[in-house]
């Protein structure tokens, strides 16, 4: 499972109110991502990280932030909710296996916004 | 834009046939391309992935075609099994940097027994 794991698993939150998820890593990789998967649209990337402090944006960034103060964790903040934020989220690491850098995820956030 | 489609949307197979489920992608500066298996309430699980240097790599009883010519590729499940019930997404991306995969919207395959 590439020693991956997000807190909190499920949240309810209501409109307009500050929710921060966290991936937390064990195994020192510098990539790591956050997607959310909402049925229809498969998993979209909403922000990376490419090192300590090192994020950019991904295809659905826009009501989100992001922040990497140390390499293990990757945390993903939403400064206001709102409905349109329910999703489920995933965070993932990029490996090197072989010829390849491969993506694993984690078990994901179940996110509801009332 | 949607640069990965992906066929069919679902897919009922029964056991020991053969699943199939095809993607294509628009941009030619994809150069990996993983399938992912994903179970109700877990989180995606690489199942099987491909450069395009090949045209097939086959894992067990799963295999990718590729034809990079027409930009397609496919997922081709054999002898499928109940257990193989889930969703599939294929996805793409440029490796060599922070390899953002984009992916399809998923093909839900149902194996009767």
């Amino acid at each position: 499972d590439a020693g991956i794991t997000q807190s909190p698993r499920h949240k309810v939150t209501e409109t307009g109110t500050p929710v921060t998820l966290r991936c937390h890593q064990t195994e020192n990789h510098r990539y790591m991502y956050w997607y959310r998967q909402d049925p229809g649209h498969g998993l979209r990337l909403i922000h990376y990280s490419y090192g300590v402090k090192d994020t950019d944006k991904g295809e659905v960034s826009d009501g989100y932030s992001v922040s990497r103060s140390k390499t293990e964790d990757f945390l993903l903040t939403l400064e206001s909710a709102t409905s349109s934020q329910t999703s489920v989220y995933f965070c993932a690491i990029s490996k090197t296996s072989g010829n390849y850098n491969e993506q694993f995820f984690g078990p994901g956030t179940r996110l509801t916004v009332l | 834009q949607q640069q990965v489609k992906q066929s069919p949307q679902s897919l009922i197979v029964q056991k020991g046939g053969i699943s199939i489920i095809n993607c294509a992608y628009e941009n030619t500066a994809f150069d990996y391309f993983p399938w992912y298996q994903q179970f109700p309430g877990k989180g995606p699980a690489l199942l099987i992935a491909i450069r395009p240097d090949v045209s097939e790599k086959k894992e067990g009883r799963f295999t990718i075609s590729f034809n990079k010519s027409a930009k397609q590729f496919s997922l081709h499940i054999m002898d499928s099994q109940p257990g193989d019930s889930a969703t599939y997404f294929c996805a793409a991306c440029s490796q060599g940097g922070s390899e953002k995969l984009v992916f399809g919207k998923g093909t839900k395959l149902t194996v009767n027994p």
